[in-house]
């Protein structure tokens, strides 16, 4: 595709509800990287991919969080049991091999996800 | 841990000035530097990248400087317009496989 699309756009749950935010790099896009944004603030890692495999998972919070990427395309991000906490927005960002880009990251809209 | 400190408050410059924001880090000087653009409601987009042994980038009307013995780099928006304004991101990459470090951002109002 164009860019990369993230989905839902906007995430009501009520805490304690399971919520999966989906990812869809730029087509060709080797690497994928998710990230957490509170209001006023940059975005934090949260866990980054290469094809399939989960090379880094540092940055997720707590085992209720939980990311795949099961055929080194589309990814989603799960969350399980929300808390208030988790309400932020959701970023996925690709990027691609070449020797001059491989370092720009591409970002997708972010996913919104409010917590009730 | 590394920490990225940018001017917390906004900064209003009247349209036609050159911008100046501040990037400033702690501990080990990163690998590469990078500044970001982001508008309300989108995802960052990515500006320009500098490395630990250059001095200065350009790209049409935008400078970035890295000063390693500073521990600082400054983004520059020459003949800045309205729609500059925007949040600006700096961004650490400690090493080539490292993952990127986001400062908290700092919000420019170009005032026409």
């Amino acid at each position: 595709g164009a860019g990369v699309s993230q989905s839902p756009r906007y995430k009501v749950a009520k805490r304690g509800q399971d919520v999966a935010l989906r990812c869809d790099p730029i087509s060709g896009h080797v690497s994928l990287f998710w990230y957490q944004q509170a209001l006023g603030q940059g975005p934090e890692f949260l866990t980054y991919f290469q094809n399939e495999a989960q090379l880094d998972k540092s940055g997720l919070p707590s085992d209720r969080f939980f990311a795949e990427r099961p055929e080194g395309s589309v990814s989603t991000l799960k969350i399980q049991r929300t808390q208030q906490e988790d309400s932020a927005v959701y970023l996925c960002a690709s990027t691609g091999t070449g020797v001059k880009t491989r370092y720009e990251q591409y970002f997708g809209p972010g996913t919104r996800l409010t917590v009730t | 841990s590394q920490k990225i400190e940018q001017n917390s408050e906004a900064l209003n410059i009247q349209e036609g000035k050159t911008a100046t924001l501040t990037c400033n880090y702690t501990n080990y000087s990163p690998a590469y530097l990078q500044w970001y653009r982001q508008d309300p409601g989108r995802g960052p987009v990515f500006l320009l990248l500098i490395r630990e042994n250059e001095k200065e980038k350009r790209k049409e009307r935008l400078k970035v400087t890295f000063d390693t013995t500073l521990k600082q780099s400054l983004f520059h928006i020459t003949a800045s317009q309205p729609a500059d304004s925007a949040t600006y991101l700096c961004a650490l990459l400690m090493n080539r496989d490292d993952k990127i470090i986001f400062g908290k951002g700092t919000r420019l109002h170009i005032l026409p």
